[in-house]
């Protein structure tokens, strides 16, 4: 079974720029997540889809980033403009869902490594 | 306060021995389950092992068990039989009870593990 596909790897961009990220969950999980993981911190919850619809996303800076995930499979979460501390590790996860379930399982993706200069 | 502290910033082991890594959590639920993943220099976050609040017994997977002491509320990881493929950085996360509807993962600040041939 295919784990959960991110691109890009890697990302440099300059502060103000625009930048976007590209998830694809694992086959037939309902719920999706996009963590920032900023080094040497654990991750930290920016959005989570259940399908198509938004179930959190109470630490998504909405000044400047947003989300989507059309149609309920792949998501794409943007930054514009960028600010330096946004230079991150941009995880994204899924799980079987619904959401609601303590014991579920999240499968991360390898993640996106953005660098703000 | 921290919903999940790791004191350990940095572990070493030897090889083929047992180490034990730490994890403390705070929650006012009585449901709720304890995660341990592993994250090696790929970038990549590895489900470990799950331990619910009501399991009775202590989880295990393989080489790895999770010492749960609910009084104390700590849940540590225990490794048996350390392998070089271990050393990575090693996350205790929780995922707290129904009432908000979102089952997102609180994620300590991690301990990285080394281990030594």
């Amino acid at each position: 079974e295919a784990g959960v596909a991110q691109s890009p790897r890697y990302k440099i961009i300059e502060k103000r720029q625009s930048v976007a990220f590209w998830c694809n969950p694992i086959s037939g999980h309902a719920t999706l997540y996009w963590y920032q993981q900023i080094l040497g911190q654990g991750p930290k919850l920016l959005i989570q889809f259940q399908n198509n619809g938004v179930v959190d996303d109470s630490q998504l800076p909405k000044d400047r980033f947003s989300a989507e995930r059309l149609k309920g499979v792949d998501s794409t979460l943007k930054i514009q403009p960028a600010k330096l501390e946004d230079s991150a590790v941009y995880l994204c996860a899924s799980s079987l869902g619904p959401a609601g379930g303590v014991g579920e399982t999240q499968y991360f993706g390898p993640g996106t490594r953005l660098l703000v200069l | 306060a921290q919903k999940i502290t790791q004191t350990q910033p940095g572990m070493f082991v030897q090889e083929k021995e047992a180490v034990t890594l730490d994890c403390t959590y705070d929650t006012s639920d009585q449901s709720y389950g304890l995660f341990w993943y592993k994250q090696p220099s790929s970038g990549e976050m590895i489900f470990l092992i799950y331990q619910g609040s009501y399991d009775e017994q202590n989880a295990t997977e393989g080489r790895y068990s999770l010492n749960f002491q609910k009084a104390r509320k700590s849940a540590n990881l225990v490794i048996s039989a350390s392998q070089l493929g271990d050393s990575a950085m090693y996350f205790c996360a929780m995922r707290e009870g129904l009432q908000t509807g979102a089952n997102n993962l609180f994620f300590g600040t991690g301990t990285r593990l080394t281990v030594i041939p």
